[in-house]
């Protein structure tokens, strides 16, 4: 099977723009989270979508949201970046029955 | 509140050297735990996995973990390190209650490996 697959792998936006970031798990999964890894906060937990519908999400502002398709791919959005959303988005896919998330290599955003 | 300690920001070990990596956690229940390791610049790669039953789990790449419930520990161990395995290395506890699949990674290790 295919591992999970992140695109784009690298990303470069200003201040105040917004960005659209894309996961696309591995096949037969349904659920997908996302992650943020920065030096300085280490790997925090973003949110989770399963069957299309939002199940849990971490303390991040409303300007980071997501969505899941009827195919389970996901995006996830940031509005108005700041500085500070430079970092390394991961996202992970996993079986419903399954509590192992797999990851994907990430997309690294670099906001000037 | 659930979370996972580190202490080893940064280990050095000599090449053939065995290696021992250390996870505390703080949880309600049993929980699920994992390692992964991150080269520069990827992904996390799934090293082991404890969910329940036996309390030495056997990983990919040699490495193995032991589940110590009185201890709260789930440390990595590797007999003979190959310079291959610098890397960083995070250990995790996770999903919650309702199988929300929601990690909580610990701050990592980062190994270096001389040779």
């Amino acid at each position: 099977k295919a591992g999970v697959t992140q695109t784009p792998r690298y990303l470069i936006k200003t201040r105040g723009q917004q960005v659209t970031l894309s996961c696309s798990p591995i096949s037969g999964h349904r659920s997908v989270s996302w992650y943020q890894q920065t030096p300085g906060q280490g790997l925090q937990f973003l949110f989770e979508y399963f069957s299309e519908t939002q199940r849990n999400k971490g303390n991040f502002p409303g300007r980071f949201s997501g969505r899941q398709f009827s195919n389970s791919r996901s995006e996830m959005n940031v509005s108005t970046l700041e500085l500070g959303d430079s970092a390394l988005y991961l996202c992970a896919s996993s079986n419903r029955g399954e509590e192992t998330q797999y990851f994907g290599p990430g997309t690294r955003l670099l906001v000037l | 509140a659930q979370s996972v300690t580190q202490p080893d920001i940064h280990i050095t070990v000599s090449e053939g050297a065995s290696l021992e990596l250390r996870c505390n956690y703080s949880y309600g229940a049993t929980p699920y735990l994992f390692w992964y390791v991150q080269s520069p610049g990827q992904g996390l790669q799934l090293l082991l996995k404890y969910f329940s039953g036996d309390t030495l789990v056997q990983g990919i790449k040699g490495f193995e973990a032991e589940f110590k419930r009185s201890q709260s520990s789930f440390n990595l161990r590797k007999p003979s390190v190959h310079w291959s395995d610098a890397a960083e290395y995070f250990c995790a506890v996770g999903p919650f209650s309702g199988g929300y699949n929601k990690l909580i990674f610990g701050a990592g290790t980062r190994l270096a490996v001389h040779p």
